[in-house]
């Protein structure tokens, strides 16, 4: 077990909607980040949060948002959602500042699905 | 934007050390090499990283080459429960002043599959 939980665990959702995922780090770490895996393929980069700011961005649409709290919790938004979101979502939780401890430990992820 | 390759898959033998290949010829002097595998659609598990000097842990070793563009990840006795997606990754900053962790950036991975 890593520490870092997800929710929910599956949803579905039909195009067009708005959905948030949520995710809870591991105990210390200060660092959130998001990766979207589609079927078969390996996790891409979504952004990074640190100290409540966004400090990097993948290739992705400003439909896809976030947010980091002050407890290092995050949530993922996008909106208009469309079938090629279909994926599932993981989050990464990671400590920046120390280079010795610089695992990022995943969730079991958010299976989300789009009709 | 993956700066590594990998086999596409590899067998080994229950018991038998798993020696699995990784490139990483683009790499730059301060990126880390990480290794992470992933079981069905599980989250991934961290295994092990290194900088430049190879490193041991209770699940693995990992050797890097001296010239730093190829590493081996070494499962010293393969058991059942090893079979999974194996994915060889170079920490990328997302910035040239250093202050982010950096992002993964993951390829397609060697499928693993251990048999009896």
């Amino acid at each position: 077990e890593t520490g870092v939980t997800q929710s929910p665990t599956h949803l579905i959702k039909t195009r067009g909607q708005q959905v948030t995922l949520r995710c809870s780090s591991q105990s210390g770490h200060n660092t959130v980040s998001w990766y979207q895996q589609a079927l078969g393929q390996g996790p891409q980069f979504i952004f990074q949060y640190y100290r409540e700011e966004e400090n990097g961005r993948g290739n992705f649409p400003p439909r896809f948002s976030g947010l980091q709290f002050p407890n290092y919790s995050s949530e993922l938004n996008v909106n208009a959602l469309e079938l090629d979101d279909s994926a599932l979502y993981l989050c990464a939780s990671s400590l920046f500042g120390e280079s010795g401890r610089a695992e990022a430990f995943f969730g079991q992820g958010t299976r989300l699905t789009v009709v | 934007d993956a700066k590594t390759t990998q086999p596409t898959s590899m067998d080994c033998a229950e018991g038998r050390a798993a020696n699995l290949p990784c490139n990483h010829s683009t790499i730059s002097g301060n990126e880390y090499v990480y290794w992470y595998r992933q079981i069905h659609s599980q989250g991934p598990q961290y295994i092990i990283h290194g900088l430049k000097n190879n490193e041991t842990n209770e699940m693995a070793s990992l050797i890097i080459t001296e010239d730093r563009k190829s590493s081996t990840l070494i499962l010293p006795h393969a058991t059942l429960r090893d079979t999974a997606v194996y994915y060889c990754i170079v920490r990328v900053p997302l910035n040239a002043g250093g202050t982010s962790y950096g992002k993964l950036t993951f390829g397609q991975g060697t499928i693993l599959t251990v048999h009896p």
